[in-house]
């Protein structure tokens, strides 16, 4: 049972271009989500969160906007760079105050390519 | 400089053999995580502490040990009942609630690669 799921295994954008990565989650307590950044052989390297009392985060280049009412989010990322050719995680946990434990569950990623 | 250590990069284990993976950090976060992940899936929880002494199963904890005697120190054993252990294994912390904060990101290292011969 895939409670966070990215459908898209992979992305091609043009640098300079908007890159949206989707992510959609199944269970509703999920309050807390953040996006990640992973090269080849690294770990994970935290990009940007978001609470489930917002709907939009932004930090520089990055945003990443909440649908609660569809359990969906999205990461932006303009404009797009070739450096930002990473595969991206989409991670979703019920937070410590809502009696979780902080869990992270993951997507399975999308690939994402940019191109000059 | 701060951060998560983890150690080997690579490690090779033979059938029947237990291993350790090393998970060092300096960040005083209470909360250490370990995740494995298989080519094209997600990373999956397979052991959490919140803190010293205490140490509960994720999902796939079978075939798996950990101890965390030390706040900085979480250390994963792949026992010989695991039996299907390669996989890139990365271990996590975070500060947790128990300092107050809710909500925070966790930290990763660079991972350690698990091969059978």
């Amino acid at each position: 049972d895939q409670q966070v799921k990215q459908n898209s295994p992979s992305l091609s954008v043009q640098e300079g271009r908007i890159s949206i990565l989707n992510c959609d989650y199944t269970n509703s307590m999920f309050d807390y989500f953040l996006w990640y950044k992973k090269y080849p052989a690294e770990g994970p390297t935290f990009l940007i969160s978001i609470s489930s009392i917002k709907d939009k985060n932004e930090d520089g280049r990055f945003t990443v906007f909440l649908n609660k009412s569809a359990k969906h989010l999205s990461l932006h990322i303009v404009p797009s760079q070739p450096g930002d050719s990473a595969v991206y995680f989409c991670a979703a946990s019920v937070s410590s105050f809502s009696g979780g434990y902080n869990k992270l569950i993951f997507g399975a990623g999308t690939r994402l390519a940019v191109h000059p | 400089d701060g951060g998560i250590t983890q150690s080997p990069k690579y490690l090779f284990r033979k059938e029947g053999q237990n291993v350790t993976l090393s998970c060092e950090q300096n960040l005083n976060h209470d909360a250490m995580y370990w995740y494995r992940q298989d080519p094209g899936q997600g990373l999956r929880l397979i052991y959490y502490s919140q803190i010293v002494n205490d140490f509960q199963k994720g999902d796939i904890a079978e075939g798996y040990s950990v101890s965390r005697e030390k706040k900085e120190s979480f250390p994963l054993t792949v026992t010989s009942a695991q039996k299907n252990p390669t996989a890139f294994y990365l271990c996590a912390s975070s500060i947790d609630y128990m300092q107050g904060y809710s909500n925070q990101p966790q930290h990763f290292g660079d991972g350690t690669r698990l091969s059978i011969l």
